[in-house]
C-alpha cells in the first residue's frame, strides 16, 4: 500500500530560525514529490516539485532535497518568518495503469513565534 | 483569475438532509478531485474525475455522489448526510498527470 509519512507532527520555532521537515515514502512506482503549504482556512499551494533525477530544488528561502534510494524528502526553511505559519504537507504519486492519484502526507503543522 | 471556487464556504444540515457542492475552476484543466480533511488525518480522496465524462471512486466513497457536468464545473453530493460527514471539503484540479493541484479554499460543513 502507497504510504507518506511525515515527521515531526508540529514544529514551534522563533522567527528567523531555519527548520527542517521530513517526509518519507513507500510510494511506487515513483513518478515525482510534491510539497505544498496549506495556510489556515485555505487550500493547499504547490511550493516544489521533485521528479527522480532531482536531488535538491530551491524555492525563495525552501529548499527541498530528494533522496529517491532512502525514499526520503526534506523541507528546508530559512530564515522563518510569521508567514511561514502554516501546515506543509508532502504529496507522492505513482503511475500505475497510467492513472494519477497522489498519496498525501498527513502534513507537519509550523507555527512560527515573533 | 478566480482558479478555483467552490460554494458555499459553510454549510450546516442536520442528519438525514441533502446538499450538493459545487466547484468550478477557470484554468480549462482536464481533471477534477474531491477531497475531505479531517483533524488528524490529512487530506483524503473521495471522487475524482480525470477527463470530461468520467468519474471514478477514491479511497472514501461512501455517501457521496459526483457529476461532472462540464470540463469547468464538478459537484459533490450528500444524499443522506451523517454526522460522520462532519469535515472541510476541498476540491482541486490539474491539467493531468504530473501537473500541480490547484485546490479551492474549501467548505465547511458540520453535520448534527
Amino acid at each position: 500500500k502507497n504510504q507518506v509519512e511525515q515527521s515531526p507532527q508540529s514544529l514551534i520555532i522563533l522567527e528567523g530560525k531555519n527548520c527542517t521537515l521530513q517526509c518519507n515514502y513507500t510510494v511506487s512506482p515513483f513518478s515525482n514529490l510534491r510539497w505544498y503549504k496549506q495556510d489556515t482556512g485555505r487550500g493547499p499551494v504547490s511550493l516544489t516539485i521533485m521528479t527522480f533525477s532531482e536531488n535538491t530544488k530551491s524555492n525563495g528561502r525552501y529548499t527541498a532535497t530528494l533522496d529517491a534510494d532512502t525514499k526520503q524528502s526534506s523541507l528546508h526553511i530559512t530564515a522563518s518568518q510569521l508567514s511561514d505559519s502554516a501546515s506543509y504537507i508532502c504529496v507522492v504519486s505513482a503511475t500505475p495503469g497510467g492513472s494519477y492519484i497522489p498519496t498525501f502526507g498527513r502534513g507537519t503543522s509550523l507555527i512560527v513565534h515573533p | 483569475n478566480a482558479g478555483v471556487t467552490q460554494t458555499p464556504k459553510f454549510q450546516v444540515l442536520k442528519t438525514g438532509q441533502s446538499m450538493t457542492l459545487q466547484c468550478a475552476q477557470d484554468m480549462n484543466h482536464n481533471s477534477m478531485y474531491w477531497y475531505r480533511q479531517d483533524p488528524g488525518m490529512g487530506l483524503r480522496l473521495i471522487y475524482y474525475s480525470a477527463s470530461e465524462g468520467t468519474t471514478d471512486k477514491g479511497e472514501v466513497p461512501n455517501g457521496y455522489n459526483v457529476s461532472r457536468l462540464n470540463k469547468r464545473e464538478f459537484s459533490l453530493r450528500l444524499e443522506s448526510a451523517a454526522p460522520s460527514q462532519t469535515s472541510v471539503y476541498f476540491c482541486a484540479s490539474n491539467k493531468g498527470q504530473d501537473s500541480p493541484l490547484h485546490f479551492g479554499n474549501g467548505t465547511r460543513l458540520t453535520v448534527t
